[in-house]
């Protein structure tokens, strides 16, 4: 149980375009879904919180504008990167929680922009 | 503010060796530790939560163990797929997780 699934695996895009990543819970609803960031060799750095329903909660220095999070049901929340540029490169993963208990991950998405 | 320490950074083991990695924290709270393990390219997998001092969690080669300041991660016995990135996470009161940045373990066969 509690697994998280995500898509795409990898994406290479060019500069100036939008890329959506998808976040599924396949077999439990999940109250919140997060999404995070992580640079190599580097630690997870939360971009924002969302919630079934609702406006997502950003981390302080993301730009809401250049990250659209939409969480249109409890198994699903997607992460559009508008206007992508090589700076957006990066591993992008998400995660889902029930009720403040454990955080289950996805497997992440790379992002390449060229 | 809340904050999280793992160390070593990097720890190198022979197949079966027995070590521990350590998390240390300091938060406003604690509503749970986690202990993710994390491979390469890939999302970090849940591994335990521990709740309260004096909990103990077992599963395989793996114990984790929780104080009022600090958490241990035991791994007896180790074999190379074990290899991976051990990532230790408090969830402080009202808030979000905090990780800290990672345990990078190799075991060599």
């Amino acid at each position: 149980g509690a697994v998280v699934s995500q898509h795409p695996s990898r994406v290479i895009c060019k500069s100036g375009t939008s890329v959506k990543i998808e976040c599924r819970s396949l077999d439990f609803q999940a109250t919140t879904m997060f999404w995070y960031r992580q640079f190599p060799k580097q630690s997870l750095m939360l971009m924002a919180t969302s919630n079934e329903g609702s406006k997502a909660t950003y981390e302080q220095g993301v730009e809401k504008d250049k990250f659209l999070i939409n969480h249109a049901s409890l198994t699903l929340s997607t992460l559009t990167v508008t206007s992508a540029h090589p700076e957006d490169s990066s591993f992008y993963i998400c995660s889902a929680q029930v009720l403040q208990e454990t955080q289950y991950f996805g497997p992440g998405t790379r992002l390449l922009v060229l | 503010e809340d904050q999280v320490t793992q160390s070593p950074e990097a720890l190198r083991l022979q197949e079966g060796e027995s070590s521990s990695l350590n998390c240390s924290y300091t938060v406003s709270g604690l509503r749970g530790l986690f202990w993710y393990r994390q491979d390469p390219g890939k999302g970090p997998e849940f591994l335990f939560t521990l709740y309260s001092a004096g909990e103990e969690k077992e599963k395989e080669r793996l114990k984790a163990t929780l104080t009022k300041k600090e958490s241990f991660l035991h791994i007896t016995a180790p074999k190379p797929e074990d290899s991976a990135t051990y990532l230790c996470a408090v969830f402080p009161s009202g808030s979000r997780l905090t990780f800290g940045e990672g345990t990078q373990l190799t075991v060599n066969p």
